[in-house]
């Protein structure tokens, strides 16, 4: 069965470096999502991606932030400088639609932020 | 606002019983759901969806109940099993100028005795 996967699955970074986490949705699906949870929190949206393009962004999704789908194949999140409250985990995301369909979740990136 | 929020953040059941999850949501504008289920170290698995014209729909071993009413959402799983013990989260999409952007609930956490 076809599956979201992410990479690296534990990131470690130092407050104020630049972090980016990787992500190969499934092949034949238009719609890609970012989402995270804090330890012990529930899950949050972060932002769509659609058409090469945001499609929608929570307000957690500020500057520092960035995604691109660089190939035909990866979905990335870009944090330009880390914050401590930025330690969580970070969940991808894809599906066939944006509406009506299921969203298949990766098994996610934890990063934390030394 | 948009929210989504748990009756109960625990429940603890023995193997071969009934397992009852409710969830409640309060944005109206909502128009499909999907219940999850989140394993320690895993990202959420679907496990069915319902959209706002149905209230009731089957799955194996799993049945997911909406009343539109009183913005209430179950998920019913049949003959418990060990391997069902996982976080339990329901999630909408409020559907309208949303591009599938999810709000999750807080979780269930369900144990299942042997």
């Amino acid at each position: 069965e076809p599956e979201v996967t992410q990479t690296p699955s534990h990131q470690v970074t130092q407050m104020g470096q630049e972090v980016i986490l990787r992500c190969v949705p499934i092949s034949n699906h238009l719609y890609f999502y970012w989402y995270r949870q804090i330890l012990g929190q529930k899950v949050e949206f972060l932002v769509s991606f659609y058409n090469n393009e945001i499609s929608e962004k929570s307000e957690i999704f500020d500057d520092q932030f960035s995604v691109e789908r660089p190939d035909g194949s990866n979905f990335t999140l870009k944090i330009r400088s880390t914050k401590l409250e930025d330690s969580a985990m970070y969940f991808c995301a894809s599906s066939g639609s944006a509406r009506n369909q299921p969203q298949h979740f990766g098994d996610g990136t934890r990063l934390s932020i030394l | 606002g948009e929210s989504v929020g748990l009756h109960l953040p625990t429940l603890s059941v023995q193997e071969g019983d009934n397992s009852i999850i409710n969830c409640a949501y309060s944005n109206s504008a909502s128009d499909y759901f999907i219940w999850y289920k989140q394993e320690s170290g895993k990202g959420p698995q679907f496990i069915i969806d319902i959209r706002s014209n149905m209230d009731k729909r089957q799955g194996q071993r799993v049945t997911v109940l909406l009343n539109k009413t009183v913005k209430h959402l179950s998920l019913q799983i049949a003959a418990t099993q060990p391997g069902d013990s996982a976080v339990y989260f329901c999630a909408e999409n409020a559907g309208g100028t949303s591009y599938g952007k999810l709000t999750f609930g807080q979780g269930t956490i369900l144990t299942v005795h042997p």
